[in-house]
């Protein structure tokens, strides 16, 4: 078991670039959630898949933002037109089916200067 | 509106003491609890858990307790060792599979 494994670990871009992140789950976990944690907060909901099928997006994913899972297995998360207020670490991870517990990607530090 | 709170944002206890960690919340209809522990430079790893049936749960040296009337959990750690210097998230949600509310984490150091 390898664990949920995210790319790149960190990025910096300038304001107005786009960014992609790639998250892969554990294998045997059908959910996959995205979150995004910045300084001095816990980590903040975005949008979770069941298998390909994204299930709920919170109000913080704005228009810029967009997720796929397009075989359900590994997902990404893009950022259009990237802004300042974008930098924060972005969250992966998945579970089991019927399990409350989520199992976390080690992230990616998105830094927009 | 912050659903989990965390109030304190930091704990110092000496090393072997009992380290007490606790978490609010306001959402009645949340029936599961987790507690994470997160390093620097990593994602938060999952600690332990209570459904809101139990009102306790143990594993090894960590004991969550729920008191489901008052809106508080807690996570106790005995004995506390230099390596559980990090910061603790309490997590909360709704239904199996559902989004995580997290809380805004407390900084626990451990002394030797």
């Amino acid at each position: 078991d390898t664990g949920v494994s995210q790319n790149p670990r960190h990025k910096i871009t300038k304001r107005g670039q786009n960014v992609t992140f790639r998250c892969d789950p554990i294998s045997e976990h059908n959910r996959l959630y995205w979150y995004r944690q910045t300084l001095g907060q816990g980590p903040e909901f975005l949008t979770y898949f069941q298998n390909e099928a994204q299930l709920e997006k919170s109000r913080l994913l704005s228009d810029r933002f967009s997720a796929e899972r397009p075989k359900g297995s590994f997902s990404t998360l893009e950022i259009q037109r990237t802004e300042q207020g974008d930098s924060a670490m972005y969250l992966c991870a998945s579970s089991y089916p019927g399990s409350y517990e989520q199992y976390f990607g080690p992230g990616t530090r998105l830094t927009v200067t | 509106d912050q659903q989990v709170k965390q109030n304190s944002p930091s704990l110092s206890v000496q090393e072997g003491r009992i380290s007490i960690l606790n978490c609010d919340y306001t959402n009645s209809m949340f029936d599961y609890f987790l507690w994470y522990k997160k390093y620097p430079a990593e994602g938060p790893t999952f600690l332990i858990s209570i459904s809101s049936i139990k009102d306790k749960n143990e594993d090894g040296r960590f004991t969550v307790f729920l008191n489901k009337s008052a809106k508080h959990l807690s996570l106790h750690i005995v004995p506390s060792q230099p390596g559980d210097s990090a910061v603790y998230f309490c997590a909360a949600g709704m239904e199996y599979g559902n989004k995580l509310v997290f809380g805004a984490g407390t900084i626990l150091r451990v002394k030797s």
